[in-house]
């Protein structure tokens, strides 16, 4: 189904360990974005690409890692979990060449570092 | 740095109701301004989009408007439903469509 997908829904893991988040559009969108949401704190850019193998930092970059190969992929990667960063995590996406455009997103992924 | 505000945080009203969600930013400099709705555990979904040049956007029960120069937005419902029920959510764009998010505010529309 075209759309922007995000895997997995929910996933548990311990302090110190690595996990990628992984976000997949089929739109061929330029822009991908990778959010945070806390209470408190609503959404926080973390990380955003324009293309292929361009990415750049936003808010809240400290702790993770991306990557942009294809277009369509756009992974997330803590490097060492920290509790921290237990939050929902949203990939996002759109097409903008005139920052005008409207963002697309994920249902989420529900990450708790125990 | 942007900092938008939303209020009120939260919000019950009797179905049928007229309402006024409010957003406020501080950098009058942005690209556009987003509406969006979040149903608990899902994701966003984008309702109304204002660029910079424009003063309002309609869609269905939905009217935004938008005054860049005094850094505020107003997303009116028409006639509220229990459908409505959601969080609302304002982002306003800097260069490379970066959003900067308000907290939103979560409606409640009861029968």
């Amino acid at each position: 189904d075209a759309g922007i997908t995000q895997s997995p829904r929910y996933k548990i893991t311990e302090t110190g360990r690595q996990v990628t988040l992984m976000c997949h559009q089929t739109w061929s969108h330029s822009y991908m974005f990778w959010y945070r949401q806390d209470l408190g704190h609503g959404l926080r850019l973390i990380y955003y690409s324009a293309a292929a193998d361009i990415t750049d930092k936003g808010e809240v970059p400290d702790g993770y890692v991306v990557s942009r190969s294809k277009t369509e992929n756009f992974p997330l990667t803590l490097e060492s979990a920290t509790r921290s960063q237990t939050s929902v995590y949203f990939c996002a996406s759109s097409d903008s060449r005139t920052s005008n455009e409207k963002l697309f997103f994920g249902s989420g992924t529900q990450l708790s570092v125990l | 740095k942007q900092e938008v505000t939303q209020i009120p945080a939260a919000l019950s009203v009797p179905e049928g109701e007229n309402l006024v969600l409010n957003c406020s930013f501080t950098d009058s400099a942005i690209y556009n301004l987003q509406w969006f709705r979040q149903d608990p555990g899902k994701g966003l979904t984008s309702l109304l989009l204002i660029q910079s040049s424009q003063r309002e956007q309609t869609s269905g029960r939905l009217n935004a408007s938008l005054d860049k120069s005094s850094g505020r937005s107003t997303l009116y419902i028409a006639a509220s439903q229990p459908g409505d029920s959601a969080t609302y959510l304002c982002a306003v764009a800097g260069g490379g469509n970066k959003l900067t998010f308000g907290t939103g505010t979560q409606l409640k529309v009861e029968l």
